[in-house]
């Protein structure tokens, strides 16, 4: 297992685009993870995963972002109509149900540029 | 509330001087508490943990006590290395799941 892999590394977008972004977590955490973190900023919570149900959203999730985990394996991020304001890194993590405090693995992020 | 307040960098130091990174949390609730390590290019590491009052943390050589009288975690380490120029992120978490992370000190150490 290497860890928790985000794909791509990196995204530019225009204006008013959707983008995905795909994080597989290791293979046997239950718990997968969705932060955003911008420059110069610590990274924020977005939502949360316990298998394939949706436990926790951040208020920052606004409507036009939605996270997916259909099998409670890989997970998606998409944001909709994207704008400026969403570029940041983008990152996952994941854990182990029993373990959260603290074992939480992150990916490398994936980092999008909206022009 | 639940926030995270750490020393703004970024700090330049010399290899082998001592370092200290402060870090100081909001008193709600019985936080464990965390630092985390970002090198360049890649994702966050954890580096050390607390979760109680007193606890010391400590791995490559940095240390942290989680001091509930002062509500603070800092970090600290004896003689640092060019290698331990990263980005350090001080994080809470509650009984939740979710982290609440400071805004990050940016080390640089110079040979």
């Amino acid at each position: 297992d290497t860890g928790v892999s985000q794909n791509p590394r990196h995204k530019i977008t225009k204006r008013g685009q959707n983008v995905t972004f795909r994080c597989d977590p290791i293979s046997e955490h239950n718990r997968l993870y969705w932060y955003r973190q911008t420059l110069g900023q610590g990274p924020e919570f977005l939502t949360y995963f316990q298998n394939e149900a949706q436990l926790e959203k951040s208020r920052l999730l606004s409507d036009r972002f939605s996270a997916e985990r259909p099998k409670g394996s890989f997970s998606t991020l998409e944001i909709q109509r994207t704008e400026q304001g969403d570029s940041a890194m983008y990152l996952c993590a994941s854990s182990l149900e029993a373990s959260h405090l603290g074992g939480y693995t992150f990916g490398s992020g994936t980092r999008l540029t909206v022009v | 509330g639940n926030s995270v307040t750490q020393m703004e960098g970024p700090v330049t130091l010399s290899e082998e001087a001592f370092l200290t990174i402060n870090c100081t949390y909001t008193a709600t609730g019985y936080p464990s508490l965390f630092w985390y390590v970002q090198y360049p290019g890649e994702g966050l590491q954890l580096l050390l943990k607390a979760t109680k009052a007193d606890d010391k943390g400590s791995n490559k050589g940095f240390e942290a006590t989680y001091r509930k009288e002062t509500t603070s975690f800092h970090l600290e380490k004896g003689s640092v290395q060019v290698s331990d120029s990263a980005v350090y992120f001080c994080a809470r978490q509650n009984t939740g799941n979710q982290f609440y992370f400071g805004t990050g000190t940016s080390l640089t150490v110079i040979p």
